[in-house]
């Protein structure tokens, strides 16, 4: 089984402040990781992933994760946010094979930009 | 592309009645799509998933005769709420994967998200 665990529920920053949410994972087997953004009653919008390659993930909005595998983590971050990127944002994981096809949450992070 | 659609986007109903929700893929084949039920201020929790052309596989505690799903097509899946409650009222989300062919798991595209509102 998996488990996502977003260290943070709440973070609050300024405008074009730099921003980091924090991502880490449990899993015996290899997984493809996810984010996603949720703006206030919509669905979930995919910011960027990670299936293989070069862990340096690029997405949209100007956001970037990296995936470390040794420490489990996929921190999403941006140089400099604005108030529109306002949101709720998801990490989440799924197993590559085996198991179940499921994505397993994170309970989520609040990112709230202040002017 | 990969775009999502949910109809309708929000509903009332009264107690006891049905609700129907659409999922659809526009402009992709999904085999496989989810639905998802998030209640306020917190993470998704999937309640099912459902294959095109073979029966819902559906989480546990999740109850398969209140919450009828259909795959009838590779664009469209439905959710059906039978004799809701107000304790069903909750934020519905599908989402849909692209079918790569490999078997591989790709990425989940999610739609907008149904607001239901049993009174």
């Amino acid at each position: 089984a998996q488990s996502v665990t977003q260290l943070d529920s709440q973070v609050p920053v300024f405008e074009e402040a730099p921003v980091e949410l924090r991502c880490n994972y449990s899993s015996s087997v290899s997984v493809y990781l996810f984010w996603y953004v949720q703006y206030p009653n919509q669905g979930l919008q995919l910011l960027l992933k990670y299936l293989s390659g070069s862990t340096l993930v690029k997405g949209i909005n100007g956001f970037e994760a990296e995936f470390n595998k040794s420490q489990t983590s996929f921190h999403l971050r941006k140089p400099s946010v604005h108030i529109s990127d306002t949101a709720e944002y998801f990490c989440a994981v799924t197993p590559v094979q085996g198991g179940s096809e499921k994505l397993v949450f994170g309970k989520g992070t609040k990112l709230t930009v202040n002017p | 592309g990969a775009v999502v659609s949910q109809h309708p986007s929000r509903v009332i109903c009264k107690s006891g009645t049905s609700v129907k929700i659409e999922c659809r893929s526009l402009d992709f084949q999904a085999t496989t799509m989810f639905w998802y039920r998030q209640f306020p201020k917190q993470s998704l929790m999937l309640m099912a998933t459902s294959n095109e052309g073979s029966k819902a596989t559906y989480e546990q505690g999740v109850e398969k005769d209140k919450f009828l799903i259909n795959h009838a097509s590779l664009t469209l899946s439905t959710l059906t709420v039978t004799s809701a409650h107000p304790e069903d009222s909750s934020f519905y989300i599908c989402s849909a994967r692209i079918f790569s062919g490999r078997g591989r798991r790709d990425t989940q595209y999610f739609g907008p998200g149904t607001r239901l509102t049993v009174l």
